[in-house]
């Protein structure tokens, strides 16, 4: 699977739109965009998906760009408990999940 | 949303002794069950994937005897740390997916060891 390439710690502000930058410049054809979050000492939740348009669900956004070598993971307006580990994982589906470091998204007041 | 759930949520153990963890989906069948570990302030790594009725496969480093999976319904799997030693105490999370393909897996909340 492709590897990813995500900024190790960003900070919002609480109300603002939290923007999620991920690198997959390496993605193959069939591989998705997947994100997920984790907040401390819980297990990971699914977030968004994608494989080349735009996604949108309830929780979040998922641009990606027209080559797929990059994607952002947009959270409109940030509450405090969006504080999380989130993670950008491309794969080719649900199992060929592997998860990087991720980035420590910080909500502040 | 589908639902997994572990139980237990933490356990403490003696060393040389062993733990069973069952992780559940609740409101859906799981063709695939998958386990991890997590270590403080690091990521998840895959130790197995399992599916109904059939062996694990198991991760690269991952002892199979030691870390023993049973997934022995479409709904329930179970992973056995056997003789465990204070290195094995981790934070276990079991997830799982309703099919393969482009399917989000969903996490249960995970189990906290320790072993003394």
């Amino acid at each position: 699977d492709a590897k990813t390439t995500q900024p190790p710690s960003m900070d919002c502000a609480e109300g603002r739109a939290a923007n999620l930058p991920c690198n997959h410049s390496t993605i193959s054809g069939n591989e998705y965009v997947y994100w997920y979050r984790q907040i401390h000492s819980q297990g990971p939740q699914y977030i968004i998906h994608g494989l080349k348009n735009n996604e949108t669900n309830e929780m979040a956004s998922l641009i990606i760009t027209e080559d797929r070598k990059s994607s952002t993971l947009i959270l409109p307006h940030a509450t405090l408990r969006d504080t999380a580990v989130y993670y950008c994982i491309v794969a080719t589906g649900a199992n060929n999940l592997f998860f990087g470091t991720g980035t420590r998204l910080t909500v502040i007041p | 949303g589908a639902v997994v759930s572990q139980h237990p949520s933490r356990v403490i153990c003696k060393s040389g002794t062993s733990v069973k963890i069952e992780c559940r989906s609740l409101d859906f069948q799981a063709t695939t069950m998958f386990w991890y570990r997590q270590f403080p302030k690091k990521s998840l790594m895959l130790m197995a994937t399992s599916n109904e009725g059939s062996k694990a496969t198991y991760e690269q480093g991952v002892e199979k005897d030691k870390f023993l999976i049973n997934h022995a319904s479409l709904t329930l799997s179970t992973l056995t740390v056997t003789s465990a030693h204070p290195e094995d105490s981790s934070f276990y999370i079991c997830s799982a997916s309703r099919e393969p393909g482009p399917y989000e897996q969903y996490f249960g909340p995970g189990t906290r060891l320790t072993v003394t």
